[in-house]
């Protein structure tokens, strides 16, 4: 039962480099979550996707993009990375409203 | 957006109860209150969950106040494994993800 997985766990870039970071859940849930962590400052929504086929902006949606794949996966590209998006990205998954997210483990990710 | 704020660290000793409040003044009628706890390198976990009043599942008790403009997070007995970061989550009632909050976490030392 492996939950929400991310791909990949870690990753260095260059400042302008292109990377897509990957989620899928084999819940079966409708609803999927990214959110960056950075010290001190808890976890923010960047994206989310209420159900397959839809995306929204969530507080801090600047410099990326998503792509709601199917029910299983969603994915969060950065077309030019920035060093102010070093950070730790979580996925998470949920079958919406106030239902309990489950998170994967998170990408950590190093612009330099 | 119904923002949250908890202590940023508490310290206990082992086999004492702990309380970690959050304050959310602009909780919205149907919103939930979610905790979570994360371990370094992990994804939070789901803990409890509660709308109004008490709950209490096998590892926590939730104390939620008539106003519901604060809640409070209790661990009976703790032990040295409770040592983590625990977050608040305030939303999920209105439909929308945009309106989901985290906290800024509180770190829990427990002492030997």
């Amino acid at each position: 039962n492996a939950g929400v997985t991310q791909t990949p766990k870690f990753q260095v870039l260059k400042t302008g480099q292109s990377m897509t970071l990957q989620c899928a859940q084999d819940m079966n849930h409708n609803s999927m979550y990214w959110y960056r962590q950075d010290p001190g400052m808890g976890l923010r929504l960047i994206y989310y996707s209420a159900s397959e086929g839809t995306t929204d902006k969530g507080e801090v949606p600047n410099g990326y993009n998503v792509s709601r794949l199917n029910k299983r996966e969603f994915s969060l590209r950065l077309e030019s990375a920035a060093p102010s998006q070093t950070s730790v990205y979580f996925c998470a998954s949920t079958d919406g409203g106030n239902q309990p997210q489950h998170f994967g483990d998170g990408t950590r990710l190093s612009i330099l | 957006l119904a923002k949250t704020t908890q202590p940023i660290s508490m310290d206990s000793y082992e086999g004492q109860e702990v309380n970690i409040t959050c304050s959310h003044n602009n909780i919205a009628t149907n919103d939930y209150i979610t905790w979570y706890q994360q371990f370094p390198s992990q994804g939070p976990r789901f803990i409890i969950q509660g709308y109004k009043t008490k709950v209490t599942n096998e590892v926590a008790s939730l104390f939620i106040p008539a106003d519901r403009k604060s809640s409070t997070l209790s661990l009976p007995r703790v032990s040295l494994s409770d040592t983590a970061v625990y977050y608040c989550l305030v939303g999920g009632g209105s439909g929308s993800a945009r309106q989901l909050t985290f906290g800024s976490g509180t770190q829990l030392t427990v002492l030997p």
